[in-house]
């Protein structure tokens, strides 16, 4: 049973316009969302993070906004580059331990000049 | 330099022939994990450890074994390999007890092919 739900599956963007990823879960108890970047060739590498507690966390370009009610988060890549170009992976997993990680099954983003 | 080595990082290999994969970290962390990523399903953990001689089942656990002698490492091991087990794998490291949610680290991965 997939927990965490991730669309789309892949997503062309143009440079300078703005990626979006979503993910839904199902599971209340989760109360950390996590999100990964992967290169090809490289492991996963934690890209920003938020807790149910706010709405939104930005970090440079990057923006995850969390819709605790509706059980749903996303990911905004505003000004995409094409170094932005990679997969991306959001997760969801009760705090306090890395007991139970529970993956989307990730977006392959291709930001074209 | 922080890091998460996995070795080898491809192997081909044949049905029945038992292998392991090695990981090791060098940032003292607790909690070491395995996961497979493969097409259209994510990654999935296979098991984890959050310290030496603590180990469990994640969600796909079916025909590996690991253990976790000494805190750095956490061998992956496949003691009759089948083709369903070609999968690209990954180990993860993170602190459990720094406080608050401590990034995972990851290897850059180990390509296996069973044939």
């Amino acid at each position: 049973q997939q927990q965490v739900k991730q669309s789309p599956q892949s997503l062309i963007v143009q440079k300078g316009g703005i990626s979006i990823i979503n993910c839904a879960y199902e599971n209340t108890a989760f109360d950390y969302f996590p999100w990964y970047q992967q290169f090809p060739g490289k492991g996963p590498a934690l890209l920003i993070a938020i807790r149910p507690d706010v709405s939104e966390k930005k970090e440079g370009r990057f923006t995850i906004s969390f819709n605790k009610s509706a059980k749903q988060f996303s990911l905004h890549i505003m000004d995409s580059q094409p170094g932005d170009s990679a997969t991306y992976f959001c997760a969801a997993l009760i705090s306090g331990g890395y007991q139970k990680v529970t993956f989307g099954t990730g977006t392959k983003l291709q930001v074209i000049p | 330099e922080a890091q998460v080595t996995q070795n080898p990082r491809y192997l081909i290999t044949v049905t029945g022939k038992k292998l392991t994969v090695t990981c090791s970290q060098n940032m003292n962390h607790e909690y070491m994990s395995w996961y497979r990523q493969d097409p259209g399903l994510g990654l999935r953990q296979i098991y984890y450890s959050m310290n030496v001689e603590v180990t469990d089942k994640g969600d796909v656990p079916e025909g590996y074994k690991v253990s976790r002698k000494e805190k750095r490492n956490f061998p992956l091991i496949l003691e009759s390999p089948s083709p369903n087990q070609t999968s690209l794998y990954f180990c993860a490291s993170a602190s459990i007890t720094k406080g608050g949610n401590q990034p995972q680290h990851f290897g850059d991965g180990t390509r296996l092919s069973i044939l």
